[in-house]
């Protein structure tokens, strides 16, 4: 069965400093892997999305960037972190259009 | 107006009513879904539909294409089905675009 985990579940990070999230999935090969946003008392915002190794695809213009260096590993970054950045991050995967989405466990970042 | 509406944003009921969440959205689609989250964050995966309707347990989405319009249902609504329910609709590509949610607590 397919599993994806979501690491760290809670991050506090001071403004100006550097992110990583790392996600990655287990028992599937090749899938559509997603970086979500969730601001308090928001919806869902799509951050990043890949479709294969080494390939990004960028919603929202923001201080933060994605990068796919194997097939079921997608990673967040950030160099300096905002006040803003502040929310729920979650990783997502599902095999291809039309297909159900699966969901990480989330990080819950506060930048102060 | 976003691409994705909800209604309502707040639902209380009491236990074992049935209760319905709308959905209505502006584009063209390849595919709604239908999720749910937890108080504590997770997102769980209830549908996943592009025409008529689909139940599993209580649980019942329906969708209208000529509308753009979709329901889900919860039949003998319990306390544990207190969540985010969030709706999603697919248009191109392999992105979502959601809705802002619409937060169910069922008191006992």
């Amino acid at each position: 069965s397919q599993t994806i985990h979501q690491w760290p579940a809670t991050l506090v990070q001071p403004v100006g400093s550097p992110l990583s999230l790392e996600c990655t999935v287990e028992g599937t090969s090749n899938p559509n892997l997603y970086w979500y946003r969730q601001a308090a008392g928001r919806g869902l915002q799509l951050l990043f999305y890949s479709v294969g190794i080494g390939q990004i695809s960028s919603e929202v213009p923001q201080n933060l960037s994605a990068s796919r260096p194997q097939d079921r590993q997608f990673i967040l970054s950030s160099k300096k972190l905002l006040l803003s950045d502040s929310g729920f991050y979650l990783c997502a995967w599902r095999q291809g259009p039309h297909n159900e989405q699966f969901f990480g466990p989330g990080t819950r970042l506060t930048v102060l | 107006k976003n691409e994705v509406e909800q209604s309502p944003q707040n639902l209380t009921a009491q236990e074992g009513e049935f209760i319905t969440i709308n959905c209505s959205y502006s584009v063209g689609i390849s595919a709604l879904h239908w999720l749910q989250q937890h108080p504590g964050g997770g997102i769980v995966s209830l549908f996943m539909l592009s025409s008529g309707k689909k139940k599993h347990g209580r649980l019942i989405a329906t969708i209208n294409i000529q509308e753009k319009h979709s329901s889900l249902h919860i039949t003998a609504s319990h306390p544990r089905d207190s969540a985010v329910y969030i709706c999603a609709v697919e248009t191109s590509g392999s992105r979502l675009t959601f809705g802002e949610g619409t937060q169910l607590t069922v008191n006992p």
